[in-house]
């Protein structure tokens, strides 16, 4: 099954705050998030194993509660180059194949 | 370091033409995928490797095949093509398990007229 992002879309001006969340119907092993700029591939950003921990990249961080089979991405004091479509995507079990959610397009203007 | 390298970039294709789109990668990575993207969607599994000589469906494999001779080469065939297949084509490599990063090529936009 397909994971759930929320919200679809958000705008922000530069140095604003922003949580994207990934919610799946199904227990969840891991969850990978990626950023994909406009017409360019998705870059890797963060894998979360089930445990719950928290995961940082630059001043974009991550959480798995795996009780809640959720997970949220933090960006925090964004910058304009955060710009782009975010994706998160499960694997339900351990070597699972991920599945992909339809994405949040986040628009940083200055 | 090359990493994964698509091509073409581009393609048109008549109805009912076929084609095979390119994927090779450097970093000796054994697990090798096919996305589809279509306009303003998440990507979406055609096949994938594990290895070479290994190859399986994943959630949107109909109308596509692929091979796997090589460690550094996993081609997806189209067979037949449909307009329903116009997409961007991504394919992407990792290491080990799928639990680790994925590697993305720079993406092949296909239209189907």
């Amino acid at each position: 099954q397909q994971p759930v992002q929320s919200p679809q879309a958000v705008i922000l001006r530069e140095g604003e705050d922003a949580v994207i969340n990934c919610s799946s119907s199904k227990a969840l092993y891991s969850v990978h998030w990626y950023r994909q700029k406009h017409g360019e591939a998705p870059v890797f950003l963060m894998i979360l194993l089930k445990g719950g921990e928290q995961k940082g990249h630059e001043k974009i961080s991550a959480s798995f509660n795996e009780k809640k089979q959720q997970s949220s991405l933090y960006l925090t004091a964004s910058q304009l180059s955060y710009s782009g479509t975010y994706f998160c995507g499960t694997e339900g079990t351990s070597g699972s194949r991920l599945t992909f959610g339809e994405g949040t397009q986040l628009t940083v203007n200055p | 370091n090359a990493g994964v390298t698509q091509t073409p970039k581009f393609r048109i294709l008549k109805i009912g033409q076929s084609m095979t789109l390119q994927c090779t990668q450097d970093m000796n990575h054994n697990y090798m995928y096919w996305y589809r993207q279509d306009p303003g969607m998440g990507l979406k599994l055609i096949y994938y490797s594990v290895g070479a000589g290994i190859t399986d469906k994943g959630e949107v494999p109909n109308g596509y095949n692929v091979s796997r001779s090589t460690t550094e080469d996993f081609p997806l065939r189209l067979e037949l093509a449909a307009p329903s297949q116009t997409s961007v084509y991504f394919c992407a490599s990792s290491y080990g398990s799928p639990n680790e990063k994925l590697f993305f090529g720079s993406g092949t936009q296909l239209s189907v007229l």
